[in-house]
């Protein structure tokens, strides 16, 4: 079973545009963490956001996370085709400290 | 630093037979955990190794089994396949703490078709 819920399920945008995925969870977490696939390849480690903070960045990614709704943004500014992949929400549940997958957003970015 | 290294990259088995997998973790990390991705289940967690013992492990059947090996590879292996065993196994290290602390590092999986 999946922990994570992203919204939307698929996304296509201009390069040079922002894209916003959204994640949402169902039990309390030690932490958050976003994770980008390439097409039928490995998992790529993006932010890792503790339940303590509300906000992340990393180059172009900005991550927060709001507990009390039980949720979580990632935000690529100013995308680039290399940008197109699968990306990931997995939460660390602070119950049995499983790692849990949300079914991921579809990225695609024109050129 | 060499990365995460599974093998076989593709295999394909019938249903009945077993499959041993294998992962090689990126050099100094002592944690291997495995996962199972399928279009319709998305990812879910396998198990979790640490220092040769399992750690944590997800709800799947006893078919599935795995291992870890002093110098920190792992296996997985799964018996009397099923249709429905046919997947991307994903195998990730991390240096020691897992994803409750930090980030993992995934291989590119080892695609199972099972016919």
């Amino acid at each position: 079973s999946q922990q994570g819920e992203e919204d939307p399920q698929a996304l296509s945008i201009q390069e040079g545009e922002n894209a916003t995925m959204n994640c949402s969870y169902k039990t309390s977490i030690n932490n958050l963490q976003w994770y980008r696939q390439n097409s039928g390849r490995g998992l790529v480690h993006l932010i890792l956001i503790r339940s303590n903070e509300r906000e992340k960045h990393s180059g172009r990614l900005r991550v927060t996370l709001d507990t009390s709704k039980k949720s979580s943004s990632l935000l690529i500014t100013a995308s680039r085709a290399a940008d197109t992949a699968s990306y990931f929400c997995a939460t660390v549940s602070s119950n049995d400290y499983k790692l849990s997958f949300g079914a991921g957003t579809t990225v695609t970015v024109r050129a | 630093k060499a990365g995460v290294t599974q093998t076989p990259r593709y295999l394909i088995k019938t249903r009945g037979q077993q499959v041993t997998l294998s992962c090689s973790p990126i050099s100094g990390h002592r944690s291997v955990s495995w996962y199972q991705q399928t279009p319709g289940q998305g990812l879910q967690f396998l198990f979790e190794y640490f220092s040769e013992t399992q750690r944590n492990k997800g709800n799947f059947p006893g078919r599935f089994s795995g291992r870890q090996f002093s110098n920190s590879r792992s296996e997985m292996n799964v018996s009397t396949l099923e249709l429905g065993d046919s997947a991307l196994y994903l195998c990730a290290s991390s240096l020691g703490q897992g994803a409750v602390f930090e980030k993992l590092f995934f291989g590119s999986g080892t695609q199972l078709s099972v016919l």
